[in-house]
């Protein structure tokens, strides 16, 4: 079935380190990629996304690229700050416009930035 | 603009007891979600409705209960609780693929 691995945290990294965090998927079709963050003591928000091959999903200065022939959605941030400090989760949606219940998440990454 | 409240944000349980999570949007979303967050495991998906009067299972809906009256609220029921049900709860709206989290509900059963 359709999967979602993530690098396992947590990752520690000075401010204005480089950040990768790794996100690999298996899926039978074409699926919808997500990067959501969870900052301390809320919920889940929707960071970016990418419906297809080749797209590139940003913001607050997050990127990430939909690469169909290594099947991976990688979070990169070029200077990360203290304020990026969170969970970041990685998701798959089966296909565009697929019911939200179909969308898989991945185990999360810690991510903790010192000053 | 609330988006989507939970209430409550912690709670203690004795083994045993029934207790229901409350879950509200403003966004007029058909479909509300509830999942459980546990470490090293992500989110798992428990209950889910995709409009008023419709409710179905997700991965993991043994031991809670769901219903939805109306487009805004999407109550959690736990019958008895166990500890293997101690957990954080999120309640989840969505829109075009996007989901809305509520702040969450840190349950622990004792």
């Amino acid at each position: 079935g359709d999967s979602v691995t993530q690098m396992e945290g947590p990752v520690t990294l000075s401010e204005e380190a480089c950040l990768t965090i790794n996100c690999t998927y298996t899926a039978t079709g074409y699926p919808s990629l997500f990067w959501y963050v969870q900052y301390p003591g809320e919920g889940l928000q929707l960071l970016l996304k990418a419906t297809k091959a080749d797209d590139k999903g940003s913001n607050k200065g997050f990127e990430a690229t939909y690469r169909k022939e290594t099947t991976s959605f990688h979070l990169e941030k070029g200077s990360v700050q203290v304020s990026d400090s969170a969970v970041y989760f990685c998701a798959l949606s089966p296909m565009l416009y697929s019911s939200a219940s179909k969308i898989i998440f991945g185990s999360g990454t810690r991510l903790s930035i010192r000053p | 603009n609330a988006g989507v409240t939970q209430t409550p944000k912690f709670q203690v349980l004795k083994t045993g007891q029934s207790m229901t999570l409350q879950c509200a949007q403003d966004m007029n979303h058909e479909y509300m979600s509830w999942y459980r967050q546990d470490p090293g495991m992500g989110l798992r998906l428990i209950h889910y409705s995709v409009g008023a009067g419709i409710t179905d299972q997700g991965e993991v809906p043994n031991g809670y209960n769901v219903s939805r009256s109306t487009t805004e609220d999407f109550p959690l029921r736990l019958l008895s609780a166990a500890p293997s049900q101690t957990s954080v709860y999120f309640c989840a709206s969505s829109y075009n693929e996007k989901l809305f989290f509520g702040s969450g509900t840190q349950l622990s059963v004792l």
